[in-house]
């Protein structure tokens, strides 16, 4: 697609449910981003893709957080159990590799109830 | 780990008027992003900046990098409505581009 393309783009879960936030990086982009922005706070790294691999898991907050890319195109983020405090928005973002230029997605507005 | 701060953390300026805001980093800068943030609109993307004293242009944005300073600026000239939001930057450490590290974020607001 022409950008990163993320859903769905708001979510409301009740405490305790599992959730999936999917990420379509640009075409062609190798590199793919996991952030988390809370409410009126900075950008958390979460995570980073280098085709399938995930060299760098050191954001992902608990081990209720996992991430998973498949042909070095779709990413999905899980949250098993969400609790309030992941109620966030979840970026995704992607570029190639040494590329200088790193996209955005809109983002997954993600409210735990 | 590297930090970033951001200054100031909001700014209101009357449309018309320039506006500087300054990202300084507390480790050695490899390179240097600027977004802009809206509600609903994701980050986009503004410029990035590799090398001490680069500077670059987007329309009536401009952004430098001062490296000893360990320090970037965002200026922009003559403002208008549309520049309002949250600007924020992003640094690339000793790692890469693979773990940006963000600041806080600037907000702008724009009167008319």
């Amino acid at each position: 697609g022409a950008g990163v393309s993320q859903s769905p783009s708001n979510k409301v879960t009740e405490k305790g449910k599992d959730v999936e936030l999917r990420c379509d990086p640009i075409s062609g982009h190798t590199a793919l981003y996991w952030y988390r922005q809370r409410l009126g706070q900075g950008l958390e790294f979460l995570i980073y893709f280098q085709g399938n691999s995930a060299p760098d898991k050191s954001g992902l907050p608990s081990d209720r957080f996992s991430a998973e890319r498949t042909g070095e195109s779709v990413s999905t983020l899980t949250i098993q159990r969400t609790q309030q405090e992941d109620s966030a928005v979840y970026l995704c973002a992607s570029s190639l590799v040494g590329g200088n230029t790193i996209y955005f997605g809109e983002g997954s507005w993600l409210t735990v109830v | 780990s590297q930090e970033l701060e951001q200054s100031p953390q909001s700014l209101i300026v009357q449309e018309g008027k320039n506006l500087t805001i300054n990202c300084t980093s507390s480790k050695t800068l490899y390179g240097l992003y600027w977004y802009k943030q809206k509600y609903g609109e994701g980050l986009i993307f503004l410029m990035m900046l590799q090398k001490g004293g680069e500077e670059k242009s987007h329309e009536k944005i401009t952004a430098k990098l001062d490296e000893k300073k360990q320090q970037s600026s965002l200026h922009i000239t003559a403002s208008q409505p549309s520049h309002a939001g949250i600007y924020l930057c992003g640094a690339v450490g000793v790692g890469g581009a693979q773990k940006l590290v963000f600041g806080q974020g600037t907000r702008l607001t724009i009167n008319p």
